[in-house]
């Protein structure tokens, strides 16, 4: 199957300051890409859709000036938390989608757990 | 409004096959159904997807009924590895959908 990683794998930082999550496909070209962050006990919830070459979709109640997504490449983009504050501690996991197989299936990073201090 | 509907949690004996079943009765001519599990503090990894025909693959099989109104997802012979939470989501074939996660299926396999 398709390979996604993620950087860092776990970062903790103080209050205010910002974080960045690199996300790659390694080998596919994902012309779209999902970030999802993860709260303890919870599932899964989307946060993002990120096209490449253009400015990315939020969903309901994040925040695009606090989580910026950049694409800039069909095999990069990265999620930057800007002024992080501890009620940003999640778990936060990016997909990319390859066509195979006659449906397009997303494929997950390892996920980058944040602590914010 | 969720689209599938899961049982919580389920055990299964180390060796034995895993049956996990999943009710989507709303599903669309155009939406696949997928199947992905997430072992602790991992990304979530694809199983296998399917839109009418019963699927099988070297990680697990997938049965679809005739009315696509329910499947399951079979792990022939579950190891303590399966061990995992299940998800099964229902998505039209779009490179731009993304996966809407619900809570999934707890599977514990016991030694």
């Amino acid at each position: 199957g398709a390979v996604v990683s993620q950087h860092p794998s776990r970062v903790i930082c103080k209050s205010g300051t910002s974080v960045k999550i690199e996300c790659r496909s390694l080998d596919f070209q994902a012309t779209t890409m999902f970030w999802y962050r993860q709260f303890p006990k919870q599932s899964l919830m989307l946060m993002a859709t990120s096209n490449e070459g253009s400015k990315a979709t939020y969903e309901q109640g994040v925040e695009k000036d606090k989580f910026l997504i950049n694409h800039a490449s069909l095999t990069l983009s990265t999620l930057t938390v800007t002024s992080a504050h501890p009620e940003d501690s999640s778990f936060y996991i990016c997909s990319g989608t390859s066509a195979s197989g006659g449906a397009d299936t997303q494929y997950f990073g390892p996920g980058t757990r944040l602590t914010v201090l | 409004d969720a689209k599938t509907t899961q049982p919580t949690s389920m055990d299964c004996a180390e060796g034995r096959a895993a049956n996990l079943p999943c009710n989507h009765s709303t599903i669309s001519g155009n939406e696949y159904v997928y199947w992905y599990r997430q072992i602790h503090s991992q990304g979530p990894q694809y199983i296998i997807h399917g839109l009418k025909n019963n699927e099988t693959n070297e990680m697990a099989s997938l049965i679809i009924t005739e009315d696509r109104k329910s499947s399951t997802l079979i792990l022939p012979h579950a190891t303590l590895r399966d061990t995992a939470v299940y998800y099964c989501i229902v998505r039209p074939y779009s490179t731009h959908n993304d996966m809407r996660f619900g809570a999934g299926t707890r599977l514990t396999v016991k030694p």
